[in-house]
């Protein structure tokens, strides 16, 4: 069975700090991976996606980055954090193109 | 571009009774349409997703019924539990495409 892991569970950080957020998933080859983002009360808002080890589609900017250094991570990073990037972060994967996609567990950041 | 409407933000409702949340969408092709529901502090779990064909998607007793004319996919059950009460969100894929649009989200609130 598949599993999807995040780290770290939660991270309190100052502003102008820089940040890295992690995703594995293992039981899956090769799968669609995606970023989310949901600030306290708000929607859900796709922020990169990546279909294949080093590439990176992002669809919205936020002064954040993501890359894939492996086939099963997924690793969301800035290098100066600001008041609006706390919320709750999500990846997430999904096989198909355009298919059903499942969540890990999430990354609550709240920055200060 | 596609979006989704989520009229209602909030739904109280006394167990037992039916469950009705509303979801339309715009869409420039034929999409995929999804339920997800997300307790506090977790993550959006896949709840229903959309056929292709008029088969009615079921599970723990939620059913949608995705209506082309209308451009609709409301959730429904027929009576409302205690353990229902969560945040539903209703979402977008265009087949083609790696983006999931997602709704503002509706609260239901399950009372005795």
């Amino acid at each position: 069975a598949q599993t999807i892991h995040q780290w770290p569970v939660a991270e309190i950080k100052a502003v102008g700090s820089p940040l890295s957020l992690g995703c594995t998933i293992k039981g899956k080859s090769s799968p669609n991976l995606y970023w989310y983002w949901q600030a306290t009360g708000g929607t859900l808002q796709q922020l990169f996606y990546s279909i294949t080890v080093g590439q990176v589609e992002s669809v919205v900017q936020l002064n954040l980055s993501a890359s894939r250094p492996k086939d099963d991570q997924f690793i969301l990073s800035t290098e100066k954090l600001l008041l609006s990037h706390s919320g709750f972060y999500l990846c997430a994967w999904s096989l198909d193109w355009g298919g059903e996609q499942y969540f890990g567990p999430g990354t609550r950041l709240t920055v200060l | 571009g596609d979006s989704v409407t989520q009229t209602e933000g909030l739904v109280t409702l006394t167990e037992g009774l039916p469950v009705m949340l509303n979801c339309t969408y715009q869409s420039t092709y034929s999409p995929f349409l999804f339920w997800y529901v997300q307790h506090l502090n977790e993550a959006p779990k896949l709840l229903l997703k959309s056929f292709t064909d008029n088969k009615r998607p079921e599970h723990q007793g939620f059913h949608a019924t995705l209506h082309k004319s209308s451009s609709s996919f409301h959730l429904q059950k027929s009576s409302a539990q205690l353990s229902d009460s969560a945040l539903y969100y209703c979402a977008l894929s265009e087949g083609g495409n790696n983006k999931l649009t997602f709704g503002q989200g509706t609260v239901l609130s399950v009372i005795p």
